[in-house]
This record gives C-alpha cells, sequence and structure tokens, in this order.
C-alpha cells in the first residue's frame, strides 16, 4: 500500500496560536487526500477533501476558515489549524487515496495536538 | 447521506475462537467495503477489503462476506491471538461522485484473553 508520513507527530501549544501539520506521500503521488480527527474513543470523523491544485472541499460543519487546508503539490497537503483553543485537542490523521486496484485509502501515522 | 451501523461496539473473546464484527449500511449504491485495524494511538490500517461483486474474501485468517441484499457485510476472525487486540472500523464508501470518500463505523474494540 502507499507510504503515507505526517509530521509532527505530538504538539503542544498554547491557547490562540496555530499548528500546521504535513501529510506527505512518499511514494505515490496523490491527487486526493482526506483529513480526520479522531476523538478518545471515537471513530474517525472526515474533515476535508484535499485536491491537489484546487481548493478542499469540507464537510459540514467543518469550519474552513479555521482548518486550512493546502494541496500544493502531488504528495503534500497541510492542515493548518488557526487560533487553537483546547476543543480543538485531538488525533488528527490524513490518509491518501491509492492507484490500486480498488483505490484503497491508507493513512498517515496521525498528529497528535494537545492545545492548552 | 450513508449510514453505516457496527456492532457490538465491544467484543471479548478467549484466544483461539472465533470473532465477527457486522455492518449494515444504507446506500443501495455503495461498492466498497474496506475493515481497518487501529492500535492504541497508531494509525488505521487496511486488513481487507471486499467490492460489489464480490460475496466473500479470505486472507488467511481474516474473511469479509458481503451481503448486498441485505446491506450488511462482517468481518471473520479465526483463531485469535492476543495481537489481534485492537479497535476494528467497518466503511463504506458509495458510487459515483463521491470522490474516494469512506463513511466508517464507530468501531468495536476486540480483546482476545490469552
Amino acid at each position: 500500500g502507499a507510504v503515507v508520513s505526517q509530521h509532527p507527530s505530538r504538539v503542544i501549544c498554547k491557547s490562540g496560536t496555530s499548528v500546521k501539520i504535513e501529510c506527505r506521500s512518499l511514494d505515490f503521488q496523490a491527487t486526493t487526500m482526506f483529513w480526520y480527527r479522531q476523538f478518545p474513543k471515537q471513530s474517525l470523523m472526515l474533515m476535508a477533501t484535499s485536491n491537489e491544485g484546487s481548493k478542499a472541499t469540507y464537510e459540514q460543519g467543518v469550519e474552513k476558515d479555521k482548518f486550512l487546508i493546502n494541496h500544493a503539490s502531488l504528495t503534500l497537503s497541510t492542515l493548518t489549524v488557526t487560533s487553537a483553543h483546547p476543543e480543538d485537542s485531538s488525533f488528527y490523521i490524513c490518509s491518501v487515496v491509492s492507484g490500486g486496484t480498488y483505490n484503497e485509502q491508507f493513512f498517515g501515522p496521525g498528529t497528535r495536538l494537545t492545545v492548552l | 447521506g450513508e449510514n453505516v451501523e457496527q456492532h457490538p461496539s465491544t467484543l471479548s473473546v478467549q484466544e483461539g475462537d472465533s470473532a465477527v464484527i457486522k455492518c449494515t449500511y444504507s446506500d443501495s449504491a455503495s461498492n466498497y467495503f474496506p475493515w481497518y485495524k487501529q492500535e492504541l494511538g497508531k494509525r488505521p490500517q487496511l486488513i481487507i477489503d471486499i467490492r460489489s461483486n464480490v460475496g466473500e474474501k479470505k486472507d488467511q485468517r481474516i474473511a469479509v462476506t458481503l451481503n448486498k441484499t441485505a446491506k450488511h457485510f462482517s468481518l471473520h476472525i479465526t483463531e485469535t491471538q492476543p495481537e489481534d487486540s485492537a479497535v476494528y472500523f467497518c466503511a463504506v464508501r458509495g458510487s459515483g461522485g463521491s470522490n474516494y470518500k469512506l463513511t466508517f463505523g464507530k468501531g468495536t474494540l476486540l480483546t482476545v484473553n490469552p
């Protein structure tokens, strides 16, 4: 499957600051990446679809001005959590749609964000 | 939109026993059904998947069955081992215009007791 990395793996920040998370597809050129948020003991919640060279598509209820997504190349998508607050603390995971038989999704290792 | 129900939410089995997790979905046009295993603090890992034109798929101790008429699919793990302990998520992908989006079930915490 596709090899996906995320950076950083863990970040702690003060309330009001912005945090940027990078998602890289290491062995595959991905035109589509997804960003998910996962709270403890809960399922994956899709936040947005990141499309290379175009604007991201956000799910209902996700503020696009708060969660900025940039997919500037076929191997990199970034998620910036602007003016983070404690309620934004979560596990953020990206995924890549591979070019395999079923267009499978493979996930990055995730970023644990803690906002104090 | 798609609605995915997953049961049970927790499952505890003895090592060597079988485990079955079931998911139902609402959109009859859905055509791709993957299962993911997620260990604590780690990424979800794709363990098996099936397309709508196939009724069953097996990979060693893991199998998935699909009943399109009833709109449900199940994960079967045989000869369970302690390292199978994890949270398992089913997912569903619709057809046409969904841009590969997956809808996930709420997950099943599987505990395999030695």
